[in-house]
């Protein structure tokens, strides 16, 4: 079974701190991860995926199957920066992409 | 730009209704997604098509069915809602070649008194 945990319901950062948003799996497999944001009165919407490597709107994640993660982070975060954020996988073999539950990040000014 | 439209914003039904959500996407996807978001939960897979009259049960499909007679239209149906239907419904699209990178509607939410 593949599963997606989120250990933070809320994070709450000053604005220009660095952020750390953490999700860990469980995946038998060779897993694709990815992050969707959903900022306020917004859709749902793909952030980024693991495989592309690269950085959107400055933030970054790294796959690290030893540790079983795939943690987003931003060096300074911005106001703009405050949505709902949800680390999910996709699983090949049953065609599910699974969420994890979210954590809504707040930054203040 | 990939738009995908879901019929209500809000809907309010009673105990006992039958319920349709509608949704309707414009890129020529081949498969649609129904989910449910609820705070705490987080998005969970009710059914998903990867065909016209083709469905999969996702991981929460009780008390729900589906129906895709057109490739640009899936709709969900709550044969006899329930107050634990009370939900956020969220429809999704994606390319055969890139299921995972859905494409979502804006929300349905769903009262059921």
């Amino acid at each position: 079974a593949q599963r997606v945990t989120q250990p933070e319901k809320l994070l709450s950062v000053f604005k220009g701190a660095p952020v750390e948003l953490k999700c860990n799996y469980s995946y038998s497999g060779s897993p694709e991860l990815f992050w969707y944001v959903q900022y306020s009165r917004q859709r749902l919407q793909l952030l980024l995926r693991h495989i592309s490597r690269e950085s959107i709107k400055g933030f970054t994640a790294d796959l690290n199957k030893g540790e079983t993660s795939f943690h987003l982070k931003k060096p300074f975060a911005q106001e703009e920066d405050s949505a709902m954020y949800y680390c999910a996988l996709w699983g090949r073999s049953n065609y599910k992409l699974t969420f994890g539950k979210g954590t809504l990040l707040t930054v203040n000014p | 730009d990939v738009k995908v439209t879901q019929s209500s914003r809000y809907l309010v039904k009673r105990t006992g209704e039958k319920v349709f959500l509608e949704c309707v996407q414009d890129m020529d996807h081949e498969n649609m997604f129904w989910y449910r978001q609820d705070p705490g939960l987080g998005l969970r897979l009710i059914y998903f098509s990867y065909d016209v009259k083709m469905k999969e049960k996702g991981d929460i499909p009780e008390g729900y069915s589906v129906s895709r007679e057109k490739k640009e239209r899936f709709s969900l149906i709550l044969e006899s809602a329930s107050t634990n239907q009370t939900s956020m419904y969220l429809c999704a699209s994606s390319l055969q070649g890139r299921p995972y990178e859905q494409y979502f509607g804006p929300g349905t939410r769903l009262t059921v008194t």
